[in-house]
């Protein structure tokens, strides 16, 4: 699976901690996206870059930082994050942000805030 | 609120059988739909996507579209212990990029 790639796939971290989520795509790709994925609810979007340029932010918390330096790659900055910040997430990509666009999804990153 | 609803299961269906999962949708204005495939400890893989009434056939999947219900369904036919896994339906509005998701249907196939 070369599509879309996360790391680190499992991340542990304090609650004063900071820490960064990468995300590279090799499909080509316009747009990126930061999906997260908590127990019993809902894939939730948090973010959305076309062209590098953040086009939703879905009412993320300050303490959730996206970094998009090129259409190939997207970051998720991480400080001060609370236990209930746990949960999985998720990167993705699509070709373009319009109707009827498929999106492709990376491994994931299982964050565990202590 | 745009909302996409699933019945979260278990789904339970012997193997060979056809199993029938299905979602739908508050708003009327959607216009493409998705189903993805999730095993646990996974993440997400798109199996099929719908943009018409009607069906989508590919391999042993058929996704079903019926906006006047604003109702999407996907059938499985000859359903394998491979199959089993969480179904996520998802719903594109507009020209945002942005998905909504169901809360997903796990589906237990049985040998």
């Amino acid at each position: 699976e070369t599509g879309v790639t996360q790391t680190p796939r499992h991340l542990v971290m304090g609650m004063t901690n900071k820490k960064s989520l990468k995300c590279e795509q090799h499909l080509g790709h316009n747009a990126m996206y930061w999906y997260k994925q908590s127990a019993k609810k809902p894939l939730e979007l948090m973010f959305v870059y076309n062209f590098k340029e953040q086009t939703e932010n879905n009412s993320v918390p300050s303490r959730f930082s996206p970094e998009c330096p090129n259409s190939s790659h997207l970051f998720l900055h991480l400080h001060t994050l609370q236990p209930e910040d746990s949960a999985l997430y998720l990167c993705a990509s699509s070709q373009g942000v319009g109707i009827g666009t498929e999106a492709f999804f990376g491994q994931g990153t299982r964050l565990t805030v202590v | 609120q745009k909302e996409v609803e699933q019945n979260s299961g278990p789904l339970s269906v012997p193997e060979g059988a056809i199993a029938s999962l299905n979602c739908t949708y508050s708003d009327r204005g959607s216009q493409s739909f998705f189903w993805y495939r999730q095993y646990s400890g996974k993440s997400p893989e798109l199996i099929m996507s719908i943009y018409s009434n009607g069906d989508q056939e590919d391999g042993r999947f058929t996704a079903q579209l019926n906006k006047a219900s604003q109702y999407v369904s996907l059938l499985i036919r000859d359903s394998q212990p491979s199959d089993s896994a969480t179904y996520l339906c998802a719903v594109n509005a507009g020209n945002t990029g942005k998905l909504i998701f169901g809360q997903g249907t796990t589906l237990q196939v049985k040998p």
